[in-house]
């Protein structure tokens, strides 16, 4: 399979607790985006990485989230002290872009489903 | 104005019929525009890419009305399989300065046997 991978699918953690993601994107895509989504509501941009630098973060990133790409292909995204309000889908996405070029088509992963207790 | 709009729906529609969805966007300077497909606890997938000369994939065509900010999906000859989420989504610039995707709520559509 040559898609968008991430796991764990699921997760339930107590409240408190730290938890981290992986997302492995497609070989040859050198960006690779965060979103989470919650019910009813369409992904939200949290941070993206051009191959291993992370160029931008969104203000829902709140100090407690962290996001690394170390060698340019897998990304992990740890979230520090979870709260309930951390409960969402998180979806990782990938692209071929160069800087400066619109946006083109993104591909997501199924996603990792955070359940905080 | 939202930056992405959509009418949530659901859209309940018998099979065969044809449906259409409106999006409209706020940011003229956009210039990406796509249609994603949600099923229900899945990932959005790539529907189609939104041209300003239009473009049509089999049953479904899309549209793009600059002047007005407005993004249609048409689909015809509805399939039960065609019941999805569909999410409009466009390019803004973000707090930073870039561009980034920014996606719709969604349009729920619903096809009746």
């Amino acid at each position: 399979d040559t898609g968008v991978s991430q796991n764990p699918r699921h997760k339930i953690t107590k409240r408190g607790q730290n938890v981290t993601f992986r997302c492995d994107p497609i070989s040859e895509h050198n960006r690779l985006y965060w979103y989470r989504q919650t019910l009813g509501q369409g992904p939200e941009f949290l941070t993206y990485f051009q191959n291993e630098a992370q160029l931008e973060k969104s203000r829902l990133l709140s100090d407690r989230f962290s996001a690394e790409r170390p060698k340019g292909s897998f990304s992990t995204l740890e979230i520090q002290r979870t709260e309930q309000g951390d409960s969402a889908m998180y979806l990782c996405a990938s692209s071929s872009q160069r800087l400066g070029q619109v946006p083109n088509e993104q591909f997501f992963g199924p996603g990792t489903r955070l359940t905080v207790l | 104005r939202k930056e992405v709009e959509q009418d949530p729906g659901p859209f309940n529609v018998p099979e065969g019929a044809t449906v259409a969805f409106n999006c409209t966007y706020s940011n003229s300077a956009s210039q990406s525009f796509f249609w994603y497909r949600q099923d229900c606890r899945k990932e959005p997938k790539l529907l189609m890419s939104v041209y300003s000369s239009g473009n049509e994939d089999g049953r479904f065509t899309a549209q793009l009305n600059r002047a007005s900010q407005y993004i249609s999906l048409l689909i015809r000859d509805s399939k039960l399989s065609d019941s999805a989420t569909y999410l409009c989504v466009v390019n803004m610039v973000s707090g930073a300065g870039s561009y980034q995707l920014t996606f719709g709520k969604g349009t729920k559509l619903s096809v009746i046997p």
